[in-house]
């Protein structure tokens, strides 16, 4: 079966920009969750959604948002983009919210300049 | 504040021998933990998971020790072989895979980064 589905893959955009991210879950994985990943700081917690409701969030500034469409499918928006944004943006989908091992997505690597 | 630390960022291990990643917690209300393994243009892959009503869980060449006492986990790799080389991640989280409890987000360290050689 299909994995996670992140795109697109990669991405360059410019200061005060803003970009949206997409994530399609491995069939019938409900739950989705998005993680940035930044050299030395592991993977930091942004949000969780599960039936279109975020159940979740990191501490992270408003600029970052998030959304679950009724399919599952996901999409984290990134506003007034920052330097420090740049990161590779992963999704992982689980089949509920009770259940462990995620499966991610190969991510996003956003660079902005 | 890091509430799940992985102090090593960088193992090197002889091909045969034993890898031994470790990991360190502050959260007293984590109570399943798992490992990832992320190789570079990839996602992380779930390895290995342990609950905290456990102190060892075994699987394959994978074994993983929790001790609560001291709030820390390992990952041994026996024997190791060069396809593990890769960045390691433990995760922990609060309530995940208990149905009947809300759980917490699940957290990651850093990361160690293993290299296994030949």
């Amino acid at each position: 079966k299909a994995g996670v589905t992140q795109t697109p893959r990669y991405l360059i955009k410019t200061r005060g920009q803003q970009v949206t991210l997409s994530c399609s879950p491995i069939s019938g994985h409900r739950s989705v969750s998005w993680y940035q990943q930044t050299p030395g700081q592991g993977l930091q917690f942004l949000f969780e959604y599960f039936s279109e409701t975020q159940r979740n969030k990191g501490n992270f500034p408003g600029r970052f948002s998030g959304r679950q469409f009724s399919n599952s499918r996901s999409e984290m928006n990134v506003s007034t983009l920052e330097l420090g944004d740049s990161a590779l943006y992963l999704c992982a989908s689980s089949l509920a919210r009770q259940t462990y091992g995620y499966t991610f997505g190969s991510g996003t690597r956003l660079t902005v300049v | 504040d890091q509430q799940v630390k992985q102090n090593s960022p960088s193992l090197s291990v002889q091909e045969g021998r034993i890898s031994i990643l470790n990991c360190d917690y502050t959260n007293s209300m984590f109570d399943y933990f798992l490992w990832y393994k992320k190789y570079p243009a990839e996602g992380p892959t779930f390895l290995i998971s342990i609950s905290s009503i456990k102190d060892k869980n075994e699987d394959g060449r994978f074994t993983v020790f929790l001790n609560k006492s001291a709030k820390h986990l390992s990952l041994h790799i026996v024997p190791s072989q060069p396809g593990d080389s890769a960045v390691y991640f433990c995760a922990a989280s609060a309530g995940r895979g208990n149905v009947k409890t809300s759980y917490d987000k699940v957290i990651f360290g850093p990361g160690t980064s293993l290299s296994v050689i030949p």
